[in-house]
């Protein structure tokens, strides 16, 4: 079956730096969400890709889809604390399942 | 709106027993899911429904029953509860299947 993987698991940051996580698909994609996870909460919906090569941005959030659709990235420009948490990337595959990847747990230091 | 709703929230289950976790939602989304999130892990599709009367397994269905006699809900059922199922419990739903997942506040269930 599909496998979504995302790299990396854990990232410690110091407040302004930047913070990218990457994700992975065994098999191309039609379409790509990226979710965010607060500790202690529920996934909630950021944005979703669709076109090869796609980047989109929501203020310091920048989101990518790779050029054959099988891989993604989310950059975030000047961390804060406000973004701690984790990130998951969901791919959806030719038979419309959606597959959420392991997620990268994003710390940052005041 | 109230969006998805699970209750309860937290649930502590001897091994054997049984339980229903329940899920509604007001937004009148046809899709409805529900995952486990084991700790510092990715979310895991255990069931899922396109429409009332309509279900389908996802990657990990063993050990539990759903069924969708409404728009509205969508009970996820444990009969034998064993302490691999000890996890976090979201179930989540969406307008069209492409389209973006609300997801419950989540049901934190511990197996002893």
């Amino acid at each position: 079956g599909q496998q979504v993987m995302q790299i990396p698991q854990y990232q410690h940051v110091q407040e302004g730096e930047d913070f990218t996580t990457y994700c992975n698909s065994s098999t191309t994609l039609s379409n790509i969400q990226w979710y965010k996870q607060r500790p202690g909460g529920h996934p909630v919906f950021l944005i979703q890709l669709v076109k090869s090569g796609e980047v989109k941005k929501q203020k310091r959030l920048t989101f990518q889809f790779g050029e054959a659709k099988k891989n993604s990235s989310l950059h975030i420009t000047a961390t804060q604390t406000t973004d701690v948490g984790t990130y998951f990337c969901a791919g959806r595959d030719a038979g419309n399942m959606l597959t959420f990847g392991g997620g990268t747990r994003l710390m940052v230091k005041p | 709106n109230a969006g998805v709703t699970q209750t309860p929230k937290f649930r502590i289950l001897k091994i054997g027993q049984s339980m229903t976790l329940q899920c509604t939602q007001d937004m009148n989304h046809n899709y409805m899911y529900w995952y486990r999130q084991d700790p510092g892990m990715g979310l895991k599709l255990i069931y899922y429904s396109v429409g009332a009367g309509i279900t389908d397994k996802g990657e990990v269905p063993n050990g539990y029953n759903v069924s969708r006699s409404t728009t509205e809900d969508f009970p996820l059922r444990l009969e034998l509860a064993a302490p691999s199922q000890t996890s976090v419990y979201f179930c989540a739903s969406t307008i069209g299947r492409e389209q973006p997942q609300h997801f419950g506040d989540g049901t934190r269930l511990s197996i002893l």
